[in-house]
């Protein structure tokens, strides 16, 4: 059974960087989507991007454009996600989950998730 | 403003069945799957139903999910007090090239 582990909390100032590292054991990790998904305090999921590391590339909702890169080592069975210029408003719980179901993606789900890092933003 | 519209709250007494719908579009649930997760308090999401209709190893079968058209609805019966907590709809988004989320249900058990 995969499960997805996630580093710890982080306190930012605003305009700065954070890497939010997601590392998968116990099942196959390579041919796998990982997408990172956050939540606001008191919000909904929001998905953010995410990569499918056999082929490297990652694919990001437009919002983050210029701002999210989404990584993945299969070496060490990690991925990450790296926001910057960091705001108020990207205080949230970042997710990573694995994206399982078919090769196509409109019939897909996330399962399992990480448990969850709060990265707060504040000066 | 989330994609999916989902009604914010729900309420049931134990026992009851209460249903929590989520209306999209036909770029949205209209043309993939819909997939259920539940959050309880201070956790992460899990998945409940995926493929509008499947459950998990593990889930209860008192959780059942349904789809029509453009819209999708989760039903939960003899509700328990664990089942508290919220409820998100998903669906793959075609037009937007991104996964998309309801606002979430938050479901109390009186």
């Amino acid at each position: 059974q995969v499960q997805l582990v996630q580093s710890g909390a982080e306190v930012k100032k605003p305009g700065s960087s954070v890497k939010v590292s997601c590392k998968a054991s116990g099942g196959t990790f390579s041919s796998y989507a990982i997408s990172w998904v956050r939540q606001a305090p008191g919000q909904g999921l929001e998905w953010m991007g995410g990569i499918i590391p056999i082929f490297g590339t990652a694919k990001h909702a437009q919002k983050f454009q210029g701002r999210v890169t989404i990584t993945a080592d299969e070496s060490t069975s990690t991925a990450y996600m790296e926001l910057s210029s960091l705001r108020s408003e990207d205080t949230a719980v970042y997710y990573c989950a694995r994206e399982d179901g078919t090769m196509v993606r409109g019939d897909n789900w996330f399962d399992p998730w990480g448990q969850g890092t709060l990265v707060t933003v504040s000066s | 403003q989330s994609v999916l519209t989902q009604p914010p709250s729900a309420s049931a007494t134990p026992g009851q069945r209460v249903t929590i719908s989520c209306s999209g579009s036909s770029s949205n649930i209209g043309s993939n799957t819909v997939n259920w997760y539940q959050q309880l308090p201070g956790t992460a999401p899990k998945l409940l139903i995926y493929s509008n209709n499947q459950r998990p190893s593990g889930v209860p079968d008192r959780f059942s999910g349904s789809k029509s058209g453009t819209s999708a609805s989760l039903a939960i019966s003899g509700l328990q007090s664990e089942d508290e907590a919220d409820y998100y709809c998903a669906a793959w988004d075609d037009s937007l090239n991104v996964w998309v989320f309801g606002g979430g249900t938050k479901l109390t058990v009186l």
